[in-house]
């Protein structure tokens, strides 16, 4: 079944680097955006930004621009997720998704989601 | 772009649930639909404004004009009570709603 299974929970201290991952299955990897969309404790949904699997392009949010950065590993169908600078405020459960239409760039919704990955960052 | 949702909506159990979304000129764009219950990821309900994916129930349907995106839940359930996400695309970005908590009484 179409599955996308994230890294586990991380903890970190402020200015540090993370990477999150998330490893795609079941589907053409290549062929389908994956986004990447994180929730503060008790907050909404906030978008992060974008990757195409197959030609590795990206578009990420204003707010994110600079700190993160989308790469994509097609010998193991993975997608990561690096941030950097992390503060206080960073702190949330990362999900990735996948565009439930391959090769949607902009229009369509997201099916399935990951578990979602916790970062914790704190001194 | 902003998308406005209210903050909770309450429906007895049995009866009607309706949640909007409000933004400028939304019934130019495609609506999705997102329920999350505590814990766990984001599942779409309705895509496109008003198709539902394979395995959501009937009970769930979605509308969209002018201003104002609606996800209906209708004869509401005890399983139903969860957040309920809009999203839209705007100029290649994507834009959640605030998220509304549904509650079954």
């Amino acid at each position: 079944q179409v599955q996308l299974v994230q890294s586990g929970a991380e903890v970190k201290k402020p200015g540090a680097s993370v990477r999150v991952s998330c490893k795609a299955s079941g589907f053409t990897f290549t062929s389908h955006y994956i986004h990447w969309v994180r929730q503060a404790p008790g907050q909404g949904l906030e978008w992060m930004g974008m990757i195409h699997p197959g030609g590795a392009g990206t578009t990420y949010a204003q707010k994110f621009q600079g700190r993160v950065t989308m790469t994509r590993d097609t010998s193991t169908s993975t997608v990561h997720l690096d941030m950097s600078s992390l503060r206080s405020e960073d702190t949330a459960v990362y999900y990735c998704a996948r565009v439930a239409i391959s090769d949607c760039y902009t229009g369509c919704w997201f099916d399935p989601w990951g578990q979602g990955t916790l970062v914790i960052v704190s001194s | 772009y902003e998308l406005t949702q209210p903050l909770s909506v309450s429906v007895a159990l049995g009866q009607t649930a309706t949640i909007t979304c409000g933004g400028n000129n939304i019934g130019s764009k495609n609506v999705h639909w997102y329920q999350q219950k505590p814990g766990q990821a984001p599942v779409v309900v309705i895509y496109r404004d008003n198709n539902r994916p394979s395995g959501i129930p009937e009970r769930f349907s979605g509308s969209n004009s002018g201003n104002t995106a609606t996800l209906t839940v209708t004869r509401a359930q005890a399983g139903d009570e969860s957040d309920y996400y809009c999203q839209v695309w705007d100029s290649s970005t994507v834009v959640f709603g605030g998220g509304t908590k549904l509650t079954v009484l």
